[in-house]
Formats: C-alpha cells, sequence, structure tokens
C-alpha cells in the first residue's frame, strides 16, 4: 500500500516552454501532497503544500507564478513549471500524505520527474 | 521555522559494522521524526520513523533514538551490508495531519566488502 506515482519520469523541453507534472496517490487518499526540489547530491527542498480543493502554500522564495500547482482531487496534484528556463533544470519529487488518521504524519514519495530545460 | 542538521556528511564502513547519523533540530515542537533512504535517482524511502512519546525504536538491523531535552535523534544500522549503501535522511516535523516535514542535509553511506 501507499504507492506514490509520478509523470513523467524524464522531460526534456525548450527554454520558454511549460512543464506539468503529475502526482497520484495510487491506494489512498491524500488531502495535502508536497512538492520538493532537488539538486544533484543535495537534500530535498520543499517548494509548496498542495492541499486539495484550496490554494497551494508556497515556501518563502518560490515564485508561485512560476510554478503552478492544483490538487484537483483526492488522488491527484500537479505541478506545471512555466516559461521554463535552464536553471529550473533539477530533480522535482512529488509526497502525499494519507487521509486516513491512522498516519496522517507519514510522507510517501513519488519515483520523481528529471526535468531538463535546454 | 524548523532547522534541522544532520552528521556526517559521509560515512564509510566496512561490512557487518555499525553505521550511526545524528541529527539535530532546533523547534521544540516537533515531534515527528522519520528517517529516509535515498538511493541515486530513486525516491526516497521511509524506513523508520519515531514519536516524541516514545526514546527508542527498533526494526530488525535498523533503530532510532530520540532524546527531545536534547532535542537529537540518530539513527542506528547493525550489521551493515552493501545494499545499505545510499543517502539517509533524517526530517522532523509537528505532527497532525499532513505536516511539513523539514529535511537534514543527507548522509552518504557507503559499505565496503
Amino acid at each position: 500500500g501507499a504507492v506514490v506515482s509520478q509523470h513523467p519520469s524524464r522531460v526534456i523541453c525548450k527554454s520558454g516552454t511549460s512543464v506539468k507534472i503529475e502526482c497520484r496517490s495510487l491506494d489512498f487518499q491524500a488531502t495535502t501532497m508536497f512538492w520538493y526540489r532537488q539538486f544533484p547530491k543535495k537534500s530535498l527542498m520543499l517548494m509548496a503544500t498542495s492541499n486539495e480543493g484550496s490554494k497551494a502554500t508556497y515556501e518563502q522564495g518560490v515564485e508561485k507564478d512560476k510554478f503552478l500547482i492544483n490538487h484537483a482531487s483526492l488522488t491527484l496534484s500537479t505541478l506545471t513549471v512555466t516559461s521554463a528556463h535552464p536553471e529550473d533544470s533539477s530533480f522535482y519529487i512529488c509526497s502525499a500524505s494519507p487521509r486516513t488518521s491512522g498516519s496522517p504524519d507519514t510522507q510517501y514519495f513519488g519515483p520523481g520527474t528529471r526535468l531538463t530545460v535546454l | 521555522g524548523e532547522n534541522v542538521e544532520q552528521h556526517p556528511s559521509t560515512l564509510s564502513v566496512q561490512e557487518g559494522d555499525s553505521a550511526v547519523i545524528k541529527c539535530t533540530y532546533s523547534d521544540s515542537a516537533s515531534n515527528y521524526f522519520p528517517w529516509y533512504k535515498q538511493e541515486l535517482g530513486k525516491r526516497p524511502q521511509l524506513i523508520i520513523d519515531i514519536r516524541s512519546n516514545v526514546g527508542e525504536k527498533k526494526d530488525q538491523r535498523i533503530a532510532v533514538t530520540l532524546n527531545k531535552t536534547a532535542k537529537h535523534f540518530s539513527l542506528h544500522i547493525t550489521e551493515t551490508q552493501p545494499e545499505d549503501s545510499a543517502v539517509y535522511f533524517c526530517a522532523a516535523s509537528m505532527t497532525g495531519t499532513a505536516s511539513k516535514l523539514t529535511f537534514g542535509t543527507g548522509t552518504r553511506l557507503q559499505v565496503t566488502l
């Protein structure tokens, strides 16, 4: 149980284009999903908290107009990198917490999406 | 906000030896402390977690200890095996519905034959 999928796993795009990344909880409902960015050999940096049915909460320094987050259902959150530039190239990982009261703290991670902007 | 420090950044042990990774946190309100293992290019995998109402938790070769007074917690891996080689991250948060995690900087563990 507690499987999180992410799509695509890898994407290469041209500078100036937008890229959408999907995060799905496959076997549980997730009221909240999280989006992280990870640079090579670095830790996970939280970008935003995605809440189903409401606006995402962004961490300080993360541009909300640059990284659009939509959490349309209890199993799906999307991150859209708008007008991507080479500096946006990174490993983007989502996580989800089960809605059940038994383990509200535990976060299960998706496999990540490697974005390369040319 | 919460700040989590993790040491060492790299750790090399021989197969069969024990490995210890230590983390400290700053926010005394934090009470949930998970540990994740991440292999190269893969997702972080939860390996063990502890809540502040216990001081120690063990799962086979892996154990975590927590000292809330000193605000530090540690991961202990005994009888290390080559497949334990990975990057390990500690994290801290306040328990509750979907509280955000603050991660440590990671420890690259290398288990040599």
